[in-house]
């Protein structure tokens, strides 16, 4: 079966040091999104991807990155690691448009990030 | 102001009774509309699109206001397991990329 994966699970790291989240999909989608989430924001959009070698800024980007080599993984990195970078994190992907029926995203299980 | 705001809950529901909630959007140019479900700490999951029509899908019902740019979701005959968040959606471009809301609580009583 098709699914997200999202490694590691859980991770505790300290202030200054850069860290990726791994994000990898046999959906052969198009489309992936990184998210934040965080306890009375909701789901908020760190990077997305349209496609191999696209890569685009969502509304927190700022002290991220992302880099799109294959369709099957969207790799987040955090350049320096902040106290502020605390939170969950999940990957989402969705068909590409000219195949879509829907826009529905299917999301990894996430990442909990502590940063100390 | 938010793009998609919620009431964030939580709403206290007895098992069998029925729970509305609503999402006011800001962008009346959006065109299409989700609600999704998160239970604790797992990842969210589509729960039903929003049609301009109205739709219904067994006990679940979603609405949209155009005029008014709200979205609601009833939900009859409430189960324990429907405990969970329940995030608004408002899709932001033509390729798929969303806006969610903060999340509305629920939570289904005994």
């Amino acid at each position: 079966d098709a699914e997200i994966t999202q490694s590691p699970r859980h991770k505790i790291t300290e202030t200054g040091r850069q860290v990726t989240l791994a994000c990898h999909q046999t959906w052969n989608h198009n489309n992936m999104f990184w998210y934040r989430q965080d306890l009375g924001h909701g789901l908020r959009l760190i990077h997305y991807s349209y496609g191999v070698q696209d890569t685009n800024k969502g509304e927190v980007s700022d002290g991220y990155s992302v880099s799109r080599s294959n369709t099957e993984d969207l790799p987040l990195t955090l350049e320096s690691a902040a106290s502020s970078q605390t939170s969950v994190y999940f990957c989402a992907t969705s068909p590409n448009r000219e195949r879509m029926d829907t826009y529905e995203q299917y999301f990894g299980p996430g990442t909990r990030l502590t940063v100390t | 102001r938010k793009e998609v705001e919620q009431d964030p809950g939580p709403f206290n529901v007895p098992e069998g009774a029925t729970v509305a909630f609503n999402c006011t959007y800001s962008n009346s140019a959006s065109q299409s509309f989700f609600w999704y479900r998160q239970d604790c700490r797992k990842e969210p999951k589509l729960l039903m699109s929003v049609y301009s029509s109205g739709n219904e899908d067994g006990r679940f019902t979603a609405q949209l206001n155009r005029a008014s740019q709200y979205i609601s979701l009833l939900i009859r005959d409430s189960k324990l397991s429907d405990s969970a968040t329940y995030l608004c959606v408002v899709l932001t471009d033509s390729w798929g990329k969303l806006q969610f809301g903060a999340g509305t609580q629920v939570v289904v009583t005994p």
